[in-house]
């Protein structure tokens, strides 16, 4: 089984300050985990997944999110925050276990930018 | 680039009332996914589709939900008859095949049962 827990529903930061988003997972199997970007009215976007390759892994708009095993975790960073980035975000596992594709989400972090 | 795209962007509907929701994935895709995002909710997963069936369903989704690719683009989402707590947001996905579980979601569609 997998499951995966975003431990703050709210984060708040300033313009120019570092972001950490904290997720951390439990899975059977080797997962694969990836982060998307919710903005007020759009879609799921991709930002940025692991899938057993390197475990620094960098996306789009400066994001990037290092898979540590020991600790199950999979935190979502940025080292200077814009106001753009003030949406919700979500951490997502899957893990293939019966051949399943059927990634699970977590309940989201929504991330509020200050100017 | 190519993306999922989702049509009506918002659907008001009353109560007992039949809707169709429609999805067209990225082409050359195989493998196709509805998810619904109660308000305030986690996205929940509702029925994956692959080789015109229906590969895995979720406990959500139940006899008054249907899904179909009636032609080689579209995808849809029918909810026989709706229910108050159906509204949500319904995203469509889509993946390119067995090498990958990457998902690439389009940009939902918003229902509203009266």
């Amino acid at each position: 089984a997998q499951s995966v827990t975003q431990l703050d529903s709210h984060v708040s930061v300033s313009e120019g300050t570092p972001v950490l988003l904290r997720c951390n997972y439990s899975s059977s199997y080797s997962p694969s985990l990836f982060w998307y970007v919710q903005h007020p009215n759009k879609g799921l976007q991709l930002l940025l997944k692991y899938t057993s390759a390197a475990t620094l892994v960098k996306g789009i708009n400066g994001f990037e999110a290092e898979f540590k095993k020991s600790e199950t975790s999979f935190h979502l960073t940025k080292p200077s925050a814009h106001m753009s980035d003030a949406a919700e975000y979500f951490c997502v596992v899957s893990d293939r276990a019966g051949g399943s594709y059927i990634p699970t989400f977590g309940r989201g972090t929504s991330l509020i930018v200050h100017p | 680039e190519p993306e999922v795209t989702q049509t009506p962007s918002h659907q008001v509907t009353q109560m007992g009332q039949e809707v169709i929701l429609r999805c067209v994935p990225i082409s050359n895709h195989l493998y196709f996914y509805w998810y619904r995002q109660i308000l305030g909710q986690k996205v929940e997963f509702l029925v994956s589709f692959y080789n015109n069936e229906i590969s895995e369903k979720s406990e959500i989704f139940d006899d008054q939900f249907s899904v179909e690719r009636p032609d080689g683009s579209n995808f849809t989402l029918k909810i026989r008859s709706t229910k108050l707590e159906d509204s949500a947001m319904y995203f469509c996905a889509s993946r390119a095949g067995e090498s990958t579980d990457t998902q690439y979601f389009g940009p939902g569609t918003r229902l509203t049962v009266l």
